[in-house]
């Protein structure tokens, strides 16, 4: 299996910062690498597709970057409506597999 | 805007099997631009991906669950299915159905809004 290890596995933030978060997988997935935000009690919602595609209607201040082993995910300016639980997944070869999610709370 | 639902028991005794449905609306699971597939989530725990299928049938699961699960396709009724059988209370976790999108690099788009499965006698 692929092993996708996130970091951090959560952080503390303001509203308007920069956030990045961090995904690494145990081996080479070229750009098939996914992020999906989590809010409490809901399902996961895709935010970037291919390491930097993003997702219709998801707001630009979304960005993903990387290729091989090492993605980010950056949002630009925290809103409110941003804290949430992050996850990266890996959909280069089955099984695919996801990261441990990072989740970003309010400072 | 195609919409997925998943349906089932929220209690299963230890042993037994878990029987899932997802129903697929809004929208065609005859597709070969897409695929669908179940993923978890245990309480307080990350995502795991449990298998995918095509609507013309073929199968993709977990390693370590293929022994145990079966995932099926009835496209006259537009839904697919999971059975997981001889379930313990690891098993317990949300449930999801979402579909798969092939022009997306394979990423997951659309998700049901999961079920709880409870594992316990």
């Amino acid at each position: 299996d692929i092993q996708m290890t996130q970091s951090p596995s959560s952080l503390s933030a303001s509203v308007g910062d920069r956030v990045t978060i961090t995904c690494r997988a145990s081996q080479s997935i070229g750009n098939y690498l996914n992020w999906y935000q989590q809010k409490p009690g809901q399902a996961p919602k895709l935010l970037i597709y291919g390491a930097s595609s993003l997702q219709s209607g998801v707001p630009s201040r979304f960005s993903g970057s990387g290729s091989g082993t090492d993605f980010t995910l950056t949002v630009s300016s925290l809103q409110p409506e941003d804290f949430a639980t992050y996850s990266c997944q890996q959909s280069s070869s089955t099984p695919w597999t996801f990261g441990q999610g990072t989740k970003v709370e309010i400072k | 805007q195609l919409q997925l639902q998943e349906s089932g028991p929220g209690l299963v005794k230890p042993s037994e099997t878990l029987s899932l449905t997802c129903t697929v609306s809004d929208g065609s699971i005859s597709s070969s631009s897409y695929f669908w597939g179940w993923i978890r989530q245990p309480p307080g725990k990350g995502l795991a991906w449990i298998g995918t299928i095509y609507y013309r049938g073929t199968t993709y699961y977990y390693p370590s669950l293929k022994s145990r699960v079966a995932i099926s396709v009835d496209t006259s009724k537009n839904q697919f299915s999971l059975m997981l059988s001889s379930v313990t209370a690891a098993d317990t976790a949300v449930y999801y159905c979402a579909r798969g999108n092939s022009g997306k690099r394979d990423a997951f788009d659309i998700w049901g809004q999961g079920t709880m499965v409870t594992v316990s006698s």
